[in-house]
């Protein structure tokens, strides 16, 4: 069972107008969740790191939250443009202890489609 | 600066056949790895190295193999290509050991798309 959910699948949404995307994990021991950008036909990009102290982190018209103790993160777009039509891909790392070895989980990545 | 380069971005195999594709980082990262990506399937890590001479297993390593003989290159061998081995496929780097908790920002390369007949 995928320990990263990413809801939703896919979204349309107007040029200029705001969405949130939503990821929510059973990873444990959590050490640190990002959030890509994978435009079609490309690697994915980094926007944001965040770890169990940072509840929020921007980069330019992306605001990512993270809420550790319901094992939740969103990524809100801002004033969305034509560019940010991709692919957005949660990915949640976990602590390295005795007991396991740090793993990296990616999400299935929800697909955002911006229209005129 | 290129980042993380592959080759090739496209390849067509038959059943059978073998192939390697390349990866190679210019920014000095110690940590590379190769993903696989599957529709409506989050990337699933195949192999990482931790360094030159130093390779280890990830989720899915069934079916390839790797070699880390300097920094800069991780080639991906795939001894008898599978039609389930038909996918698109990532090398990353990054600085420090993000499988480790570590915060880097891991870079990715343009992916090459596989498809085995």
């Amino acid at each position: 069972k995928n320990q990263v959910e990413q809801s939703p699948q896919s979204l349309i949404i107007l040029e200029g107008k705001n969405c949130t995307l939503q990821c929510n994990y059973t990873v444990s021991p959590f050490s640190n969740l990002r959030w890509y950008k994978q435009d079609t036909g490309r690697g994915p990009v980094s926007l944001t790191i965040m770890t169990f102290s940072e509840n929020t982190k921007s980069n330019g018209r992306y605001t990512a939250t993270l809420d550790a103790d319901t094992k939740q993160s969103s990524l809100h777009i801002t004033a969305s443009q034509l560019s940010d039509s991709a692919s957005y891909i949660c990915v949640v790392s976990a602590r390295w202890t005795t007991d396991s070895w740090g793993k990296f989980q990616f999400g299935a990545g929800t697909q955002v489609v911006v229209t005129p | 600066n290129a980042g993380v380069t592959q080759t090739p971005k496209f390849q067509v195999l038959k059943t059978g056949q073998s192939m390697t594709l390349q990866c190679a980082q210019d920014m000095n990262h110690e940590y590379m790895s190769w993903y696989r990506q599957d529709p409506g399937m989050g990337l699933r890590l195949i192999h990482y190295s931790v360094g030159a001479g130093i390779t280890d297993q990830g989720e899915v390593p069934n079916g390839y193999n790797v070699s880390r003989s300097t920094t800069e290159d991780f080639p991906l061998r795939l001894l008898s290509a599978a039609p389930s081995q038909t996918s698109v496929y990532f090398c990353a780097s990054s600085y420090s050991n993000v499988f480790a908790g570590a915060t880097d920002t891991q870079y990715f390369g343009p992916g090459t798309r596989l498809t085995v007949l």
